[in-house]
Protein backbone atom coordinates (compact mmCIF):
# COMPACT_ATOMS: atom_id res chain seq x y z
CA UNK A 1 0.00 0.00 0.00
CA UNK A 2 0.97 3.65 -0.65
CA UNK A 3 0.94 6.43 1.49
CA UNK A 4 2.05 9.55 2.63
CA UNK A 5 2.23 11.09 6.32
CA UNK A 6 2.18 14.88 7.07
CA UNK A 7 3.24 14.91 10.49
CA UNK A 8 1.70 18.60 11.11
CA UNK A 9 -1.38 19.81 11.18
CA UNK A 10 -0.32 23.59 10.99
CA UNK A 11 2.51 25.81 10.18
CA UNK A 12 3.29 29.34 11.24
CA UNK A 13 6.00 31.49 10.04
CA UNK A 14 6.69 34.76 10.03
CA UNK A 15 6.58 36.68 6.59
CA UNK A 16 10.13 36.81 4.74
CA UNK A 17 11.38 33.56 7.09
CA UNK A 18 11.95 30.31 5.39
CA UNK A 19 9.33 27.55 5.62
CA UNK A 20 9.09 23.95 5.60
CA UNK A 21 6.37 21.92 5.11
CA UNK A 22 6.88 18.13 5.97
CA UNK A 23 6.13 15.10 4.05
CA UNK A 24 7.33 11.23 4.38
CA UNK A 25 5.94 8.21 2.03
CA UNK A 26 5.67 4.96 2.35
CA UNK A 27 5.82 2.64 -1.22
CA UNK A 28 7.28 -0.35 -2.63
CA UNK A 29 8.84 0.40 -5.77
CA UNK A 30 9.59 3.85 -7.07
CA UNK A 31 7.57 6.20 -6.10
CA UNK A 32 5.78 9.21 -7.73
CA UNK A 33 5.89 12.21 -5.38
CA UNK A 34 3.44 15.51 -5.12
CA UNK A 35 2.75 18.26 -3.75
CA UNK A 36 -0.41 20.65 -4.29
CA UNK A 37 -2.03 23.61 -2.40
CA UNK A 38 -5.99 24.51 -1.81
CA UNK A 39 -7.06 27.86 -1.21
CA UNK A 40 -9.82 28.76 0.74
CA UNK A 41 -13.24 27.40 -1.08
CA UNK A 42 -10.95 26.16 -3.94
CA UNK A 43 -9.60 23.20 -5.79
CA UNK A 44 -6.34 21.41 -5.62
CA UNK A 45 -3.69 22.83 -7.34
CA UNK A 46 -0.72 21.24 -8.72
CA UNK A 47 2.48 22.83 -7.12
CA UNK A 48 5.49 20.01 -8.46
CA UNK A 49 6.10 16.59 -8.58
CA UNK A 50 9.04 14.16 -8.13
CA UNK A 51 9.32 11.49 -10.90
CA UNK A 52 12.76 10.44 -11.13
CA UNK A 53 16.21 12.31 -11.57
CA UNK A 54 17.59 15.37 -9.38
CA UNK A 55 16.30 15.31 -5.59
CA UNK A 56 15.44 18.93 -5.42
CA UNK A 57 12.14 19.73 -7.39
CA UNK A 58 11.56 23.56 -8.44
CA UNK A 59 7.84 24.33 -8.96
CA UNK A 60 5.45 26.94 -8.59
CA UNK A 61 5.15 29.94 -7.01
CA UNK A 62 8.71 29.62 -5.68
CA UNK A 63 8.35 26.60 -4.10
CA UNK A 64 10.54 23.82 -4.09
CA UNK A 65 11.05 20.27 -2.11
CA UNK A 66 13.88 17.56 -1.81
CA UNK A 67 13.18 14.32 -2.27
CA UNK A 68 15.25 12.12 0.53
CA UNK A 69 15.02 8.35 -0.47
CA UNK A 70 17.20 7.60 2.83
CA UNK A 71 14.49 8.92 4.72
CA UNK A 72 11.97 8.37 3.14
CA UNK A 73 10.52 11.97 2.72
CA UNK A 74 9.74 15.02 0.43
CA UNK A 75 9.51 18.35 2.27
CA UNK A 76 8.23 21.63 0.78
CA UNK A 77 10.20 24.51 1.35
CA UNK A 78 10.39 27.89 0.20
CA UNK A 79 13.31 30.46 0.96
CA UNK A 80 10.74 33.28 1.93
CA UNK A 81 7.69 32.77 2.91
CA UNK A 82 4.60 35.21 1.59
CA UNK A 83 1.54 36.38 3.43
CA UNK A 84 -0.51 34.93 0.10
CA UNK A 85 0.89 31.46 1.02
CA UNK A 86 -1.26 30.81 3.30
CA UNK A 87 -3.17 27.84 2.57
CA UNK A 88 -3.39 24.22 2.86
CA UNK A 89 -0.42 21.70 1.39
CA UNK A 90 -1.33 18.20 0.31
CA UNK A 91 1.53 15.79 -0.16
CA UNK A 92 0.50 12.66 -2.42
CA UNK A 93 1.93 9.77 -3.90
CA UNK A 94 0.97 7.32 -6.65
CA UNK A 95 3.49 4.17 -7.92
CA UNK A 96 2.54 1.80 -10.63
CA UNK A 97 -1.24 2.99 -10.55
CA UNK A 98 -2.26 6.27 -11.69
CA UNK A 99 -4.52 7.41 -8.59
CA UNK A 100 -2.88 9.42 -5.59
CA UNK A 101 -2.58 8.90 -2.08
CA UNK A 102 -2.84 12.26 -0.39
CA UNK A 103 -1.70 12.92 3.13
CA UNK A 104 -4.17 15.03 5.35
CA UNK A 105 -2.95 18.17 5.03
CA UNK A 106 -0.58 20.58 6.63
CA UNK A 107 -2.45 24.24 7.07
CA UNK A 108 0.30 27.44 6.33
CA UNK A 109 -0.21 30.71 8.15
CA UNK A 110 2.07 33.18 7.17
CA UNK A 111 1.78 36.25 9.50
CA UNK A 112 3.19 39.54 8.39
CA UNK B 1 -8.25 25.38 -21.54
CA UNK B 2 -11.17 25.41 -19.41
CA UNK B 3 -9.91 22.63 -16.63
CA UNK B 4 -11.99 20.19 -14.99
CA UNK B 5 -15.42 22.03 -14.56
CA UNK B 6 -17.80 20.65 -11.75
CA UNK B 7 -21.50 21.39 -10.87
CA UNK B 8 -23.20 22.48 -8.84
CA UNK B 9 -20.63 24.32 -6.98
CA UNK B 10 -22.80 24.22 -3.64
CA UNK B 11 -25.86 21.94 -2.95
CA UNK B 12 -27.91 21.91 -0.21
CA UNK B 13 -30.41 18.96 0.31
CA UNK B 14 -32.39 17.42 2.05
CA UNK B 15 -31.88 13.76 3.95
CA UNK B 16 -33.29 11.26 1.50
CA UNK B 17 -33.73 13.33 -1.49
CA UNK B 18 -30.88 12.07 -4.51
CA UNK B 19 -28.04 14.16 -5.10
CA UNK B 20 -26.50 14.09 -8.70
CA UNK B 21 -22.93 15.41 -9.42
CA UNK B 22 -21.41 16.26 -12.12
CA UNK B 23 -18.09 16.63 -13.93
CA UNK B 24 -16.49 17.31 -16.97
CA UNK B 25 -12.82 16.38 -17.84
CA UNK B 26 -10.28 18.10 -19.21
CA UNK B 27 -10.57 17.31 -23.32
CA UNK B 28 -8.49 14.66 -24.17
CA UNK B 29 -8.04 13.30 -20.30
CA UNK B 30 -8.64 9.95 -19.99
CA UNK B 31 -8.80 9.12 -16.43
CA UNK B 32 -11.04 10.73 -14.36
CA UNK B 33 -11.12 10.47 -10.65
CA UNK B 34 -13.87 10.99 -8.23
CA UNK B 35 -12.31 11.98 -4.42
CA UNK B 36 -14.06 13.46 -1.45
CA UNK B 37 -12.87 15.85 1.19
CA UNK B 38 -13.75 15.86 5.17
CA UNK B 39 -12.23 17.50 8.23
CA UNK B 40 -12.41 14.02 9.63
CA UNK B 41 -10.93 11.77 6.69
CA UNK B 42 -9.28 13.95 4.78
CA UNK B 43 -8.72 13.60 0.91
CA UNK B 44 -10.01 10.07 -0.13
CA UNK B 45 -10.35 8.60 -3.51
CA UNK B 46 -14.03 7.18 -4.39
CA UNK B 47 -13.51 5.87 -7.73
CA UNK B 48 -11.31 6.54 -11.08
CA UNK B 49 -12.56 5.25 -14.62
CA UNK B 50 -9.66 4.89 -17.34
CA UNK B 51 -11.60 5.51 -21.28
CA UNK B 52 -14.91 5.24 -19.10
CA UNK B 53 -14.65 2.37 -17.55
CA UNK B 54 -14.44 2.10 -14.15
CA UNK B 55 -11.31 0.50 -12.70
CA UNK B 56 -11.05 0.82 -8.80
CA UNK B 57 -14.49 1.70 -6.78
CA UNK B 58 -13.06 -0.06 -3.62
CA UNK B 59 -13.13 3.75 -2.09
CA UNK B 60 -17.05 3.79 -2.48
CA UNK B 61 -18.42 4.00 0.56
CA UNK B 62 -21.56 2.52 -0.10
CA UNK B 63 -24.27 0.93 -2.22
CA UNK B 64 -26.26 4.69 -2.03
CA UNK B 65 -22.79 5.94 -4.24
CA UNK B 66 -22.45 5.28 -7.99
CA UNK B 67 -20.75 6.57 -11.11
CA UNK B 68 -20.74 6.89 -14.32
CA UNK B 69 -18.99 8.13 -17.73
CA UNK B 70 -21.34 7.53 -20.15
CA UNK B 71 -19.05 9.26 -22.99
CA UNK B 72 -15.29 10.77 -22.37
CA UNK B 73 -16.58 14.60 -21.73
CA UNK B 74 -19.27 13.87 -19.12
CA UNK B 75 -19.21 11.79 -15.64
CA UNK B 76 -21.52 11.92 -12.73
CA UNK B 77 -21.30 10.99 -8.90
CA UNK B 78 -24.99 10.19 -7.54
CA UNK B 79 -25.68 9.55 -3.96
CA UNK B 80 -29.12 8.06 -3.83
CA UNK B 81 -30.67 8.47 -0.91
CA UNK B 82 -28.60 11.02 0.88
CA UNK B 83 -27.90 11.36 4.65
CA UNK B 84 -26.27 14.15 6.80
CA UNK B 85 -22.69 12.41 6.71
CA UNK B 86 -22.56 12.41 3.19
CA UNK B 87 -21.75 16.25 3.64
CA UNK B 88 -18.54 17.39 2.11
CA UNK B 89 -16.68 18.35 -0.95
CA UNK B 90 -16.67 16.58 -4.00
CA UNK B 91 -13.60 17.15 -6.35
CA UNK B 92 -13.38 15.73 -9.58
CA UNK B 93 -10.16 15.39 -11.55
CA UNK B 94 -8.35 14.21 -14.54
CA UNK B 95 -5.10 13.10 -15.80
CA UNK B 96 -3.69 12.94 -19.34
CA UNK B 97 -2.91 9.59 -21.26
CA UNK B 98 0.90 9.22 -20.17
CA UNK B 99 2.71 6.77 -17.78
CA UNK B 100 2.15 6.66 -14.08
CA UNK B 101 3.39 9.98 -12.30
CA UNK B 102 1.84 11.95 -14.49
CA UNK B 103 -0.39 15.43 -13.03
CA UNK B 104 -3.83 15.07 -11.56
CA UNK B 105 -5.76 17.94 -12.12
CA UNK B 106 -8.59 19.02 -9.96
CA UNK B 107 -12.21 20.63 -10.69
CA UNK B 108 -13.06 23.47 -8.03
CA UNK B 109 -15.12 21.16 -6.15
CA UNK B 110 -18.89 20.54 -4.90
CA UNK B 111 -19.71 21.62 -1.75
CA UNK B 112 -22.50 19.60 -0.28
CA UNK B 113 -24.28 19.68 2.60
CA UNK B 114 -27.31 17.41 3.58
CA UNK B 115 -29.39 18.64 6.17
Amino acid sequence: AQSVAQPEDQVNVAEGNPLTVKCTYSVSGNPYLFWYVQYPNRGLQFLLKYITGDNLVKGSYGFEAEFNKSQTSFHLKKPSALVSDSALYFCAVGNSGYALNFGKGTSLLVTP
Amino acid sequence: DAGVIQSPRHEVTEMGQEVTLRCKPISGHDYLFWYRQTMMRGLELLIYFNNNVPIDDSGMPEDRFSAKMPNASFSTLKIQPSEPRDSAVYFCASNLPAPPGNTIYFGEGSWLTVV
